[in-house]
């Protein structure tokens, strides 16, 4: 179990340029969460899939913002037209199938800082 | 809505002392409740969760007890060290999809 694992894990971009993250979540984990952290705040949350379906977005996430997984293994996570509001951590968790309570937690991986000049 | 609002840091504590950091929670129905930590530099992890009321969650000497009556999960250490010194989040898992709310954090500094 090597943890979930984030790419790049810092970015600089000049505004109005795409930008393309990666996670790679625990393996045989099929429930993968998209996260965003601004600075002194608590992570909110962007987007979950089940395996490869997309099942919740929240209105954070504008149409600037798009999130695949693709085969239901890793995930990336795009922003066209980088903001200077967009600056912020986004985090990745994941967590394995239902089996009882006890398979509630969500994994983090260390997080994509992106920095929007 | 469902939220989570936590004390405002930051907490600054002798080494030794003893840690309260206080976590009250709104929610629709029975939500489990989680303690992650952020070490500088580092992911979360998750330190301590409980799922039910009455249940006390327990990790590296913090302790949280799930309060239903009121609404609250505070988090206590007997006795703090330095390498304690870190962002706490309090956090409640919501919804059909299960994600989770985090409240602002709180920031620890525990000085020798």
């Amino acid at each position: 179990d090597t943890g979930v694992s984030q790419n790049p894990r810092h970015k600089i971009t000049k505004r109005g340029q795409n930008v393309t993250f990666r996670c790679d979540p625990i393996s045989e984990h099929n429930r993968l969460y998209w996260y965003r952290q601004t600075l002194g705040q608590g992570p909110e949350f962007l987007t979950y899939f089940q395996n490869e379906a997309q099942l919740e977005k929240s209105r954070l996430l504008s149409d600037r913002f798009s999130a695949e997984r693709p085969k239901g293994s890793f995930s990336t996570l795009e922003i066209q037209r980088t903001e200077q509001g967009d600056s912020a951590m986004y985090l990745c968790a994941s967590r394995s199938p239902p089996r009882g309570t006890s398979t509630d937690t969500q994994y983090f991986g260390p997080g994509t800082r992106l920095t929007v000049l | 809505g469902n939220s989570v609002t936590q004390m405002e840091g930051p907490v600054t504590l002798s080494e030794e002392a003893f840690l309260t950091i206080n976590c009250t929670y709104t929610a629709t129905g029975y939500p489990s409740l989680f303690w992650y930590v952020q070490y500088p530099g580092e992911g979360l992890q998750l330190l301590l969760k409980a799922t039910k009321a009455d249940d006390k969650g327990s990790n590296k000497g913090f302790e949280a007890t799930y309060r239903k009556e009121t609404t609250s999960f505070h988090l206590e250490k007997g006795s703090v060290q330095v390498s304690d010194s870190a962002v706490y989040f309090c956090a409640l898992l919501t919804g059909g999809y299960n994600k989770l709310i985090f409240g602002a954090g709180t920031r620890l500094a525990v000085h020798p």
